[in-house]
């Protein structure tokens, strides 16, 4: 089973506040690392797949980042809005047989 | 709307009981992914198919299968339902078989077991 941690579980932001949190990933036999940002009562929305060491992407005000050396990924928001607020999930794969393995996501909630 | 289709949208039965959910992919997309939302629990992969071949397999029970048909549409088969079937089961389809294209999820068939 491969171990997928997201932190913070959830977190409080004041609004136009930036804010990050992590993921991290097992580091060895690194094939993909995905970004979805999961709103209440929707279904989650693909933000970033990231593939290589060193990978960086933006878009709009979010960015993410990628160390599959240390095995682990960034996600950014800067100058939070309340449209944010949102469970932000990654997932990790391996390659192989394993498929795509989800974290248990961040909880983000902005405060207005 | 990602373009992905789930039915039904719900669905109550009882311990014992067989249920099907269906999946129909986004327009183009050949591979179908099935994932479990318990209580608490995080998004658990189940099975991955593409083009109508198993691709990848995650921590399915022996009492449920699923298959890709050659329209492209999946359904997954839960049988012999316990209390703990109870969850939330979503599909989701990418373009490719591999895990470097983006997931487009359905909005879920929410399964109780009574």
């Amino acid at each position: 089973i491969l171990n997928v941690e997201q932190s913070p579980q959830s977190l409080h932001v004041q609004e136009g506040d930036s804010t990050n949190f992590t993921c991290s990933f097992p580091s060895s036999n690194f094939y993909a690392l995905h970004w979805y940002r999961w709103e209440t009562a929707k279904s989650p929305e693909a933000l970033f797949v990231m593939t290589l060491n060193g990978d960086e992407k933006k878009k709009g005000r979010i960015s993410a980042t990628l160390n599959t050396k240390e095995g682990y990924s960034y996600l950014y928001i800067k100058g939070s809005q309340p449209e944010d607020s949102a469970t932000y999930l990654c997932a990790f794969s391996g390659g192989g047989a394993d498929g795509l393995t989800f974290g248990k996501g961040t909880h983000l909630i902005i405060q207005p | 709307d990602s373009g992905v289709t789930q039915t039904p949208k719900h669905l109550i039965t009882a311990t014992g009981q067989r249920v099907t959910l269906r999946c129909s992919p986004r327009s183009g997309d050949l591979s179908v992914y099935w994932y479990q939302q318990s209580l608490d629990q995080g998004l658990q992969f189940l099975i991955q198919y593409y083009n109508g071949e198993e691709r990848a397999k995650g921590n399915i029970l022996e009492r449920f299968s699923a298959q890709q048909f050659p329209d492209l549409h999946s359904e997954l088969n839960l049988s012999s339902l316990e209390l703990g079937d109870s969850a939330l089961y979503f599909c989701a389809s990418s373009e490719r078989g591999g895990v470097n294209s983006p997931l487009h999820f359905g909005n879920g068939t929410r399964l109780t077991v009574t």
